[in-house]
């Protein structure tokens, strides 16, 4: 049990249609980074929170957008969805540092219908 | 950009198998190399986090080694077991706070 946790588990959602996904980080974790993994795939990275403040992002559009809030608990919303943004969509809290243990959730199945 | 690979992409051996998973990288700047464990549609669960001032790490059964001057890590797995049959990934962090770039994974089954 590694204390992180996302909901919900499954989502099935429409072209166009805009999803929120939420993740709540293990105690004592004050990061929250954001993957995605496409099947077959090694997680992509999207971006990381840091004391409610964007710290850091990967090669996604801004489509893709955070929050992080004072609990250190975080959304991930996507906007205008595509087919192509179907996948696993991991979240992972950590202590903000250079040699830090990452916690990954269950992670949230996004279907794009 | 930091580009991470991993070889084989799946493995299947007997139980009781002794077993190396690789793992290159072709950026040496690196802060650390992990290894996950992920099973099917689940998320990953952390194996081993080698520093990059160390050369491995052990954790019961496995033994991951890193040599940053050849961009290379190993995980070992001794004595394999049917449990241990999922998708090992590698990763290493390139920045301050832990941002990580994946290798695709190599898919291991151990056969009881």
């Amino acid at each position: 049990e590694t204390g992180v946790t996302q909901s919900p588990t499954h989502l099935i959602k429409t072209r166009g249609q805009q999803v929120t996904l939420r993740c709540s980080s293990q105690s004592g974790h004050n990061t929250v980074s954001w993957y995605q993994q496409a099947l077959g795939q090694g997680p992509q990275f999207i971006f990381q929170y840091y004391r409610e403040e964007e710290n850091g992002r990967g090669n996604f559009p801004p489509r893709f957008s955070g929050l992080q809030f004072p609990n250190y608990s975080s959304e991930l919303n996507v906007n205008a969805l595509e087919l192509d943004d179907s996948a696993l969509y991991l979240c992972a809290s950590s202590r903000q540092g250079i040699n830090t243990e990452a916690f990954f959730g269950q992670g949230t199945r996004l279907t794009v219908v | 950009k930091q580009e991470v690979t991993q070889i084989p992409a799946a493995l299947s051996v007997p139980e009781g198998e002794n077993l190396v998973l690789n793992c290159s990288f072709t950026d040496s700047a690196i802060y650390n190399l992990q290894w996950f464990r992920q099973d099917p549609g689940k998320g990953l669960t952390s194996l081993l986090l080698i520093q990059s001032s160390q050369r491995e790490q052990t954790s019961g059964r496995l033994n991951a080694s890193l040599d940053k001057s050849s961009g290379r890590s190993t995980l070992y797995i001794a004595a394999s077991q049917p449990g241990d049959s999922a998708t090992y990934l590698c990763a290493s962090a390139m920045e301050y706070g832990n941002k990580l770039v994946f290798g695709a994974g190599t898919i291991l089954r151990v056969k009881s």
